[in-house]
């Protein structure tokens, strides 16, 4: 059984400041992590994924992820906020091996004022 | 590469219509999937088909039917519409049999209205 916490379904933050978006997760095997970013009336894009290589992940936009098992967590951050980055973001976790069901939370929207 | 393609984007059906949305992917996976997405609800899992030739149920099947057609097509049908399944419609694929893969990539969506 796996799932997926996202704290907070609307983040507001200031152009230029800190983003960060908590994503907690329940696996009952080595998870494959994921943050996926949506904006208005597009599908889903890849921002960054962890699968048991480093911790600290790298991803498209200026955003990265760490990996933290002891506190099952993997909170997704961008020091300096662009009014680009408003969209909606997912967190999502899979088993790892073979074919895996993922399981997506339910989203945060980030809202960039300027 | 197209990726992920999906049709129509916008459809409006009268309760009782029936309709068949359509995706294809051209990236040679393996594994397909249809989620709904919802104010709210994030994204639920319909349909999936894990490889060519197999079909499960998601979490929110009951309306719904799809089909395999081969390795590229994932379609999913809707025989006869209700307004609850008024929704944004997502394909997805993807190749978790490759080492270090298992992300999934999305189509455009379909956006459904059932009046």
């Amino acid at each position: 059984a796996q799932s997926v916490t996202q704290l907070g379904s609307h983040v507001s933050v200031s152009e230029g400041a800190l983003v960060l978006l908590r994503c907690n997760y329940s696996s009952s095997v080595p998870p494959y992590l994921f943050w996926y970013v949506q904006y208005p009336n597009q599908g889903l894009q890849l921002l960054l994924k962890y699968t048991s290589a480093a911790t600290l992940v790298k991803g498209i936009n200026g955003f990265e992820a760490e990996f933290k098992k002891s506190e099952t967590s993997f909170h997704l951050t961008k020091p300096s906020a662009h009014m680009s980055d408003a969209a909606e973001y997912f967190c999502a976790v899979s088993g790892s091996g073979g074919y895996q069901k993922v399981t997506f939370g339910i989203g945060t929207k980030l809202q960039v004022i300027p | 590469n197209a990726g992920v393609t999906q049709t129509p984007k916008f459809q409006v059906l009268k309760t009782g219509q029936s309709m068949t949305l359509q995706c294809a992917q051209d990236m040679n996976h393996n594994s397909m999937y249809w989620y709904r997405q919802d104010p709210g609800m994030g994204l639920r899992l319909i349909y999936y088909s894990a490889s060519e030739g197999t079909t499960d149920k998601g979490e929110v099947p009951n309306g719904y039917n799809v089909s395999r057609l081969n390795k590229r097509e994932f379609s999913l049908r809707l025989e006869s519409a209700a307004p609850s399944q008024t929704s944004v419609y997502f394909c997805a694929s993807s190749e978790p049999y490759r080492q270090g893969s298992y992300e999934q990539y999305f189509g455009p969506g379909t956006r459904l209205t059932v009046t």
